[in-house]
Order: C-alpha cells, then sequence, then structure tokens
C-alpha cells in the first residue's frame, strides 16, 4: 500500500481482555518497528522485525505482549489480560534497510488509541 | 543507558515568530538523529542527520547537528499556525530509534 496501515484504529477494551493490533507495513519494507506512546510522552520502543531475522523483543514490557510478523508482510501486537496501564497509542513504522538509506527515516502509520476501561 | 533529552517541554509562541528546539542525547553507538512532526497520532518525518555542521533544510524548517557536543536544534523561522504539533526528536543506535519526549509548539494567531 501507499503508507502504513494500522487497525483498528481505536480500540476500548475492558480490563483482563486480550486485544490484538495489526499493521501493514508498505510494500516492499523489510524492517517494522512497534512502539507505545502513553498520554503526553515520547515515543517507546517495543519491538522491531528485520526480514526474515529474529525480532528484537527487548522493548516489550511484560510477557503479556507479544508480536508476531510472517515475512515482510503484515505484523499482528497481542496485548493479553490488558492492565489500564497498557492504555495508550500504539504505533508500527515501517522502513527499508535503515541506516543504510540516508534522508528517509521511517514511515509510521496513524496508531491504534487503546483504551483499557 | 540511551537518553534523549528535548527542551523546551512546551513552547507557546505568536505567528510569525522564529523558534528553536533542542535535542541532546547519550547513546553509544550512535548513527544518525531524526526529527519528526506529530500533529495526531502517526509521527511525520522532518529530516535525518548523520554529518556534524552540515544543515538540512526544507522551507521554513532547519536542523544541524553538533557531533561533539551531543546536541542538534531544529529551527522554526515565521511561524504559523499549522507549525502546532509535538516535535519529536530520536537517535538511531543499532536497529532502534529513541525518542525523547518531544516539544509541544503551540502557535497562536
Amino acid at each position: 500500500g501507499a503508507g502504513v496501515s494500522q487497525s483498528p484504529s481505536n480500540k476500548v477494551t475492558e480490563k483482563g481482555k486480550d486485544v490484538e493490533l495489526r499493521c501493514d507495513p508498505i510494500s516492499g519494507h523489510t524492517a517494522l518497528y512497534w512502539y507505545r506512546q502513553r498520554l503526553g510522552q515520547g515515543l517507546e520502543f517495543l519491538i522491531y522485525f528485520q526480514g526474515n531475522s529474529a525480532p528484537d523483543k527487548s522493548g516489550l514490557p511484560s510477557d503479556r505482549f507479544s508480536a508476531e510478523r510472517t515475512g515482510e508482510s503484515v505484523s499482528t501486537l497481542t496485548i493479553q489480560r490488558t492492565q489500564q496501564e497498557d492504555s495508550a497509542v500504539y504505533l508500527c513504522a515501517s522502513s527499508p534497510i535503515p541506516w543504510l538509506i540516508p534522508n528517509y527515516g521511517y514511515t509510521f502509520g496513524s496508531g491504534t488509541r487503546l483504551t483499557v476501561v | 543507558e540511551d537518553k534523549v533529552v528535548q527542551s523546551p517541554l512546551s513552547l507557546v509562541v505568536h505567528e510569525g515568530d522564529t523558534v528553536t528546539l533542542n535535542c541532546s542525547y547519550e547513546v553509544t553507538n550512535f548513527r544518525s538523529l531524526l526529527w519528526y512532526k506529530q500533529e495526531k497520532k502517526a509521527p511525520t518525518f522532518l529530516f535525518m542527520l548523520t554529518s556534524s555542521g552540515i544543515e538540512k533544510k526544507s522551507g521554513r524548517l532547519s536542523s544541524i547537528l553538533d557531533k561533539k557536543e551531543l546536541f542538534s536544534i531544529l529551527n522554526i523561522t515565521a511561524t504559523q499556525t499549522g507549525d502546532s504539533a509535538i516535535y519529536l526528536c530520536a537517535v538511531v543506535r543499532g536497529s532502534r530509534l529513541t525518542f525523547g519526549e518531544g516539544t509541544q509548539l503551540t502557535v497562536n494567531p
């Protein structure tokens, strides 16, 4: 697609339920990132996928969080047993091989606003 | 631990003013620094800086990096209400971006 697509754009869930967030990166982008942004704060790295390499999961805040990506396509971020502190905007970004491409940066999706009540 | 600190955290100006946003960083194995503008949810890319002293310019926006003093500035001249947004600075280290908290800029008519 033309841009990074995320769904749903908004999600309200009850505490304790599981949620699944979806990210469709730009076609041909090998790198895919998930970030979390709590209200009034900067972006917090969660996980990074690069091609078929093992993902960098070092930013996942707890074992309730997991993410998958098949090849260079769609990724899903799953949060199990949601807690109120999980409320945030979850942003996905994709990139061609980063750091080898100057002046490009990363392209972000519009995010999913998750509210846990 | 990597650190990216932006200042000020918020700024209110009038249309036509010039603003300077600051970003300092402490990162091992620094590769590059990026500036983003975030109006609603999706940050949009402004600049990527890899070399010291070379100014990047796009219209009324410009940015420069100082790798010796470990900071970058983002300048916006002749501000407009449409410049109101959160401006995010991020450094690239390895496979990830580390973001600062952002500067909330409000431009009043």
